[in-house]
């Protein structure tokens, strides 16, 4: 059974940079894609982007320009770093996992999610 | 991009009622389409993949159909535990988008 665990900082200022951490315990780490997903309070969920396992990814192009998504494998790790962050970045976050031979392409595992505030 | 528009965005319903969401997608997602479950302070859960077909462990109350633009979700008697919002969400092509979400409340 594969679990996520996340971490980062939970409060920024305007302009900083959000880094968050998803490590990946139990299943095999490069069977799969590691996403990055957001949802502002209250509102619906936004896809930020993905991660192979050998570091191929694939971004929302609204958040282009601002994000990037690493990895590490030795560490059965990946990472989101969002610059420039606005109060509109202020979201929980949340880290998924999807099986690259999985039909659906649909997001079988889940972190338990991260509130990320943005405030001067 | 694909816009996901679901109908209705809410919802009441009693216990025992069956209950029907649609999801429209803005241009053809063959049969891409997955329906997730979120229950306050917790992640999404999948519970319908590639239209059709019943993640493991999900109740068979819960059935997807549809394909192309457009789509379903019904709860055939729904419980309890099924209060909760509901999104679709297209795998067809990035950026992946889903739904505005559909709130099932208690009536």
């Amino acid at each position: 059974q594969v679990q996520l665990q996340q971490w980062g900082a939970g409060l920024l200022k305007p302009s900083e940079t959000l880094s968050l951490t998803c490590a990946v315990y139990g299943g095999s780490f490069s069977s799969y894609y590691w996403n990055w997903i957001r949802q502002p309070p209250g509102k619906g969920l936004e896809w930020i982007g993905e991660t192979s396992h050998s570091g191929s990814t694939n971004y929302n192009p609204s958040l282009k320009s601002r994000v990037t998504i690493s990895v590490d494998t030795s560490k059965n790790q990946f990472s989101l770093n969002l610059s420039s962050v606005t109060a509109a970045d202020t979201s929980v976050y949340y880290c998924a996992g999807r099986g690259i031979a999985m039909p659906g392409r649909r997001y079988d595992y889940w972190g338990q999610g991260i509130l990320v505030t943005v405030s001067s | 991009d694909i816009q996901m528009t679901q109908s209705p965005s809410s919802l009441s319903a009693s216990v025992g009622d069956r209950v029907t969401i649609s999801c429209r997608a803005s241009q053809s997602v063959s049969t891409y389409l997955n329906w997730y479950q979120q229950k306050p302070g917790k992640a999404p859960e999948v519970l319908i993949y590639a239209a059709s077909n019943l993640q493991s462990g999900v109740p068979p109350r819960f059935s997807g159909s549809g394909s192309g633009t457009d789509f379903t979700l019904t709860i055939s008697s729904l419980q309890v535990e099924d209060f909760a919002t509901y999104y679709c969400q297209q795998s067809y092509t990035t950026p992946r988008t889903f739904g505005q979400g559909t709130k099932v409340e208690i009536k």
